[in-house]
């Protein structure tokens, strides 16, 4: 079976501060990793993905994410927040093992404070 | 490329009434997804496509959801009859492959049955 888990709901950092946003999964498969970016009102941007190359991932925006497999966490993680951060964001696993799956998590939603 | 499209970003309907929603990937793509979006459920993939052939539609809620992709460049998911709990965002999404590649999603159409 397959599962991912973003451990917070809602997080809030001020402008500035770092932050991180958590990820865990299960798979049976090697998997590949994605973070992706929801604002208001609009559809989901790539931020990053994981696909079994470098375990450090750099994405846009100065966003990037480590794969720990020992952990099984793929977290998200920026050195300052801008207010332009704000918006929702989601972990998702894709694995093969003889069917595609897609799964996403529930989201964490990022709140930057002034 | 202008992106995946999707028509219309809006629509209120009537319960009973049917629906259908439209979407065109991006050119080349080989891969195109139909997610629903509703605060209760998260987000959720209802059936995704490879080359124009369903291949997964596991996560269609009932039978009154179809979705067919006559060609490369136009995909529709149906409603029929419509009803109240189907409010929601529905995206679409295309990708060139499903394992390692980016899903570009369109904008979104935001769908209330009243």
């Amino acid at each position: 079976a397959q599962s991912v888990t973003q451990l917070d709901s809602h997080v809030s950092v001020s402008e500035g501060t770092p932050v991180l946003l958590r990820c865990n999964y299960s798979s049976s498969y090697s998997p590949s990793l994605f973070w992706y970016v929801q604002h208001p009102n609009k559809g989901l941007q790539l931020l990053l993905k994981y696909t079994s190359a470098a375990t450090l991932v750099k994405g846009i925006n100065g966003f990037e994410a480590e794969f720990k497999k020992s952990e099984t966490s793929f977290h998200l993680t920026k050195p300052s927040a801008h207010m332009s951060d704000a918006a929702e964001y989601f972990c998702v696993v894709i694995t093969g093992g003889g069917g595609n799956k897609l799964t996403f998590g529930t989201g964490t939603q990022l709140k930057v404070e002034l | 490329d202008a992106g995946v499209i999707q028509s219309p970003r809006h629509e209120v309907t009537e319960m009973g009434q049917e629906v259908t929603l439209r979407c065109k990937p991006i050119s080349g793509h080989d891969y195109l997804f139909w997610y629903r979006q509703t605060m209760m459920r998260g987000l959720e993939l209802l059936i995704y496509f490879n080359n124009n052939v369903p291949i997964d539609d596991s996560g269609m809620p009932e039978d009154r959801f179809s979705a067919k992709m006559p060609n490369a460049s136009f995909s529709t998911l149906k409603i029929q009859p419509s009803e109240p709990r189907d409010s929601a965002v529905y995206f679409c999404a295309s990708s060139f492959r499903m394992y390692t590649d980016t899903q570009y999603f369109g904008p979104g159409t935001r769908l209330t049955v009243l």
